[in-house]
């Protein structure tokens, strides 16, 4: 089976201090796995996403994550939040796997707090 | 190039009405897919379509049809409306599963 967790349903930081989303995910096979953004009120934007080439991906507005397959995770960082970073962020995963189809699996997401 | 578009923005049903929510891409993209989302839930995928003509069932696909006559549009339909089917719907649209999805702005539907 297909799955992901994000372990955080809700996260608070302060403007300039890092940000710390964790995913982890099972797969059978070596997935595809994304950072979507949501804003409030807003459809869902690609962050970055991961396809088995460098495990240290880099994302727009300063995002990045690294991809562990050890340790099945996925997670997304930012060295300095922005008040404009506060969104709820979707960790997503795609696997080649055929009890999955074509299908993505979406996690619970994490809601992202700004405080100035 | 307006992407992906959804229709209506918000829309009030009462138990037991039909409606249709339309999404249009002009990526001409072949993968097209529906979610819904509810708090606390992330997004849940309701139906796909990997191509004009081919459609198939997501995780949560009761009370939902789906078609794919044309690449560019997707509709859904509610058969008969439920207060468990107030929620926002967002279509996708993509190569593939494994590219970019790129979602539309969303209907948010409340059946009373």
């Amino acid at each position: 089976a297909q799955s992901v967790t994000q372990l955080d349903s809700h996260v608070s930081v302060s403007e300039g201090t890092p940000v710390l989303l964790r995913c982890n995910y099972s797969s059978s096979y070596s997935p595809s796995l994304f950072w979507y953004v949501q804003h409030p009120n807003k459809g869902l934007q690609l962050l970055l996403k991961y396809t088995s080439a460098a495990t240290l991906v880099k994302g727009i507005n300063g995002f990045e994550a690294e991809f562990k397959k050890s340790e099945t995770s996925f997670h997304l960082t930012k060295p300095s939040a922005h008040m404009s970073d506060a969104a709820e962020y979707f960790c997503v995963v795609w696997g080649m796997i055929k009890a999955a189809g074509n299908k993505l699996t979406f996690g619970g997401g994490t809601r992202v707090l700004v405080k100035p | 190039n307006a992407g992906v578009t959804q229709t209506p923005k918000f829309q009030v049903l009462k138990t037991g009405q039909s409606m249709t929510l339309q999404c249009a891409q002009d990526m001409n993209h072949e993968y097209m897919s529906w979610y819904r989302q509810d708090p606390g839930m992330g997004l849940r995928l309701i139906h796909y379509s990997v191509g004009a003509g081919i459609t198939d069932q997501g995780e949560v696909p009761n009370g939902y049809n789906v078609s794919r006559s044309t690449t560019e549009d997707f509709p859904l339909r509610l058969l008969s409306a439920a207060p468990s089917q107030t929620s926002v719907y967002f279509c996708a649209s993509s190569q593939s599963p494994q590219e970019t999805q790129y979602f539309g702005p969303g209907t948010r539907l409340l059946v009373l």
